[in-house]
This record gives structure tokens, sequence and C-alpha cells, in this order.
């Protein structure tokens, strides 16, 4: 079974700017959870989406922003890119909201200069 | 969710047991306790979780003191591959909720020869 896939694996923006990050969850799972990992701030929990809903929001401003289609893949937005917003982008797929085993993708390298 | 304390970093031997402490004092009694470890360069990887109990699987054995103040995540023979970043996570997980899950700063694992 293919695990999280995330596209593309690495983007080079400027500042204003704007960026679409891509993920596919394992097959069968419903849930999708977008997290930020910079070394500063470690691994911080950005939003999940279940059934195209927004169902957790973490701390970040309305910059950031997703959306779920039908098929369970997810999409995150990133818009009037900031230097701080250089980090890795990772999406964790689960196969229900309560499942407890989240299964992360390797990620997306944002740099933004 | 409780907040949990890892060592910053550790060392261990090739071949040795690893025995990674976490304390969370301010668990509640329907936290779990979860562990996740992230290599280099990919995404948080699941290792296993408990409630009260001990538990076991092919990766590792995770155990929780009897007042559940702190658990230790043992990795019974580790190699080399095992070098990673490992996260204490502790969180409620009941069937119906959409949680998040709070990593914090981790305890880095450096395996040597």
């Amino acid at each position: 079974k293919a695990g999280v896939t995330q596209t593309p694996r690495y983007l080079i923006k400027t500042r204003g700017q704007q960026v679409t990050l891509s993920c596919s969850p394992i097959s069968g799972h419903r849930s999708v959870s977008w997290y930020q990992q910079t070394p500063g701030q470690g691994l911080q929990f950005l939003f999940e989406y279940f059934s195209e809903t927004q169902r957790n929001k973490g701390n970040f401003p309305g910059r950031f922003s997703g959306r779920q289609f039908s098929n369970s893949r997810s999409e995150m937005n990133v818009s009037t890119l900031e230097l701080g917003d250089s980090a890795l982008y990772l999406c964790a797929s689960r196969r229900e909201i309560g499942a407890e085993k989240l299964f992360f993708g390797s990620g997306t390298q944002l740099s933004v200069l | 969710d409780a907040k949990t304390t890892q060592p910053t970093s550790m060392d261990c031997a090739e071949g040795r047991a690893a025995n990674l402490p976490c304390n969370h004092s301010t668990i509640s009694g329907n936290e779990y306790v979860y562990w996740y470890r992230q290599i280099h360069s990919q995404g948080p990887q699941y290792i296993i979780h408990g409630l009260k109990n001990n538990e076991t699987n092919e990766m590792a054995s995770l155990i929780i003191t009897e007042d559940r103040k702190s658990s230790t995540l043992i990795l019974p023979h580790a190699t080399l591959r095992d070098t990673a970043v490992y996260y204490c996570i502790v969180r409620v997980a009941p069937t119906d909720s959409w949680g998040k899950f709070q990593f914090g700063a981790g305890t880095q694992v450096v395996v040597t020869p």
C-alpha cells in the first residue's frame, strides 16, 4: 500500500508570492492533517480535515489555508509568503478522526527568499 | 493535553538497549502516552502507545509507571538506523475525537558503532 505522498518535495519562492502544496493520503484514510516544522519552533499543528471539512485548527494566521477534496486528497495554501514561512511542511493521514496512528509523508521543504 | 518533558539528547551504543525517559506529571486519567520518532529528512513515524499497562510491539516496549507520571521507551537492540529524534506525546484519544497531536522538542538519540 502506498504511503502518504506529498508534492513537490522542494520549493523555492520569493516574498509576497503564494504557494500550494499537495498531499495524497494513504488509500482508505479520510483524515488529513498539516504540520509546519522549523528548527526554532519544532513541529506545529496547522489544521486537520475530515470529509472535506476542517475539524481542528492551530494557531496560524489566515494566510495559511487548506482544503480537502472528495477523494480525501488535500491541499494547503500559503498566501503573501514571508521569510519566516520557510519550513518543512508535513502532511499526515489517518483512517478516521479518532484513529490513534498518524502516518506522515516526507514533507515539502519550502524556502522563501 | 498534558505537557511532557524529555532529555534533549542521549547517546547509545549499537546493539545495546536504549532507554528513553519521558515525564508527564500532569497526565489525566483518560490521556494516552504516544511515542513517535523522526529520522532526518523524513516525517515522524509511529512507534507505540499505551494507557496504563506496559506495551510491546516489533519496534519497542513502553513502560508506564504505576502513577502514570512518567514512562520509558525501550529500544531493545539499538541499530544505527534508530538514530532519530524521539517524541513523547500525551493526548486524549476517545474514538470520536478529532483532537490534535502536540509534538514537543523530543530527544535526539544518536546510536554509535
